[in-house]
């Protein structure tokens, strides 16, 4: 699975939009780009996911560039409630042989958001 | 649905104890997961399994056994615990419906052991 680089942490303003950045220069052809988070105390929780495409859901929107080196996940308008750590994640969608859902976790990025 | 659960939610060993930690779901998911993360870090998978009566390794297995007898629950066991077991794990569990389609994990609330 291919590395990937986040900023260790983030503010944002309330109501404003978060965008954070993740960059994955070794993806391959056939990996995705994934978005968990984790609140404090919580476990981890999916977000959304892309491949090449702009992808939108109830959450947030995930922005990959063309060249599919880096991407930025979106939170249109944060809130006090998505203060949490942000995790990206590049893997194949279905790994052959054992390592089926595997997800390897990097330390993320840590969203604050300001009231 | 209560989703993922898992028992207990807290736990204090000392070294050399052993315990088993459950993990329960639900949704009828053919993959569950343990993960642990220490302070400051992201998850590390332990275990994993892709069906009821089949488990494999993860990155970090040494120390832990794990049984999947039934298909809602999957079960990790610390024999003889160590300080450096220290921390929180997480269960989770996944479908897998082929194709093109993505299923997430749905991760349980955590158990925070401490082993003095």
């Amino acid at each position: 699975d291919a590395k990937t680089t986040q900023p260790p942490s983030m503010d944002c303003a309330e109501g404003r939009a978060a965008n954070l950045p993740c960059n994955h220069s070794t993806i391959s052809g056939n990996e995705y780009v994934y978005w968990y988070r984790q609140i404090h105390s919580q476990g981890p929780q999916y977000i959304i996911h892309g491949l090449k495409n702009n992808e939108t859901n109830e959450m947030a929107s995930l922005i990959i560039t063309e060249d599919r080196k880096s991407s930025t996940l979106i939170l249109p308008h944060a809130t006090l409630r998505d203060t949490a750590v942000y995790y990206c994640i590049v893997r194949v969608l279905h790994a052959g042989g054992t390592s089926y859902g595997k997800l390897t976790f990097g330390q993320g990025t840590i969203l604050t958001v300001h009231p | 649905n209560a989703g993922v659960t898992q028992t207990p939610k807290f736990r204090v060993l000392k070294t050399g104890q052993s315990m088993t930690l459950l993990c329960a779901q639900d949704m009828n998911h053919e993959y569950m997961y343990w993960y642990r993360q220490d302070p400051g870090m992201g998850l590390r998978l332990i275990h994993y399994s892709v069906g009821e009566g089949t488990t494999a390794k993860g990155e970090v297995p040494d120390g832990y056994n794990v049984s999947r007898l039934k298909k809602q629950n999957f079960l990790l066991g610390l024999e003889s615990a160590a300080p450096s077991q220290t921390s929180v794990y997480f269960c989770a569990s996944s479908s897998f419906s082929g194709g093109s389609s993505y299923n997430e994990q749905f991760f349980g609330p955590g158990t925070r052991l401490t082993v003095l």
